[in-house]
């Protein structure tokens, strides 16, 4: 069974800064995707970055990347520039190519003014 | 991507009785998928549901407590039937669409048991 780690339930960043959120992974498979969600408190779900997993280069979406290191099954959420808006609930998410998707138990980002 | 509209968006409901939610998708899908995600916590997965076929459930889910409808593919119920307090969470639909295989959410439901 796939399952996904978030090690950091709560993390705090000064505004301007950057941040890195933390997850890994556990799947036999070699053929996936990977993805960051936020949950801000209106609680809808919106999709931040995803990765494939037969892509070598990182993702990169404005001010989110992610640092994909296959073989370690490790997926981090780099935030620069932090910005008031970004505090919310941040899940890393694990699919297969006709699975569902499997989620983290969340970290809680709070930025600071 | 797709949007994704859930009715209602908050309930309060007495034990006992049942609530059905409904999930309209803007375009067609194939997949459509059922959360839940209680307070502070992250979501799961209660069951999927495919368009002329039975919904497929997860463990610990099961149909006469959680009946879903798929009538077409830009439609779907979850009814969470005799409710207790412990059913108090947020119902999320979701959607598979696009190349990447994302998953879209629609807004969710958040209902209170009494």
């Amino acid at each position: 069974a796939q399952t996904v780690t978030q090690s950091q339930p709560e993390m705090s960043v000064q505004e301007a800064e950057t941040v890195t959120l933390s997850c890994t992974y556990d799947t036999s498979e070699s053929d996936y995707y990977l993805f960051w969600y936020k949950q801000p408190p209106s609680r809808q779900m919106i999709l931040v970055i995803r990765q494939e997993a037969y892509k070598q280069q990182n993702a990169t979406e404005n001010r989110f990347s992610v640092n994909f290191q296959k073989a370690a099954k490790s997926f981090s959420l780099k935030i620069s520039d932090s910005q008031l808006g970004d505090a919310a609930m941040y899940f890393c998410a694990y699919r297969r190519t006709t699975s569902d998707m499997r989620f983290g138990a969340g970290t809680r980002l709070t930025v600071k003014p | 991507s797709a949007v994704i509209s859930q009715k209602p968006s908050r309930d309060i409901c007495q034990r006992g009785t049942s609530l059905t939610i409904q999930c309209q998708v803007d375009s067609q899908v194939t997949m459509m998928f059922w959360y839940r995600q209680q307070p502070g916590q992250s979501l799961t997965l209660i069951a999927t549901a495919n368009q002329g076929s039975e919904a497929t459930y997860e463990s610990g889910f099961v149909i006469d407590k959680f009946p879903i409808s798929r009538p077409n593919l830009t439609f779907s119920t979850l009814t969470v039937s005799n409710m207790s307090p412990e059913d108090s969470s947020i119902y999320l639909c979701s959607v598979s669409s696009g190349t990447y295989n994302e998953q879209f959410f629609g807004p969710g439901t958040r209902l209170t048991v009494l």
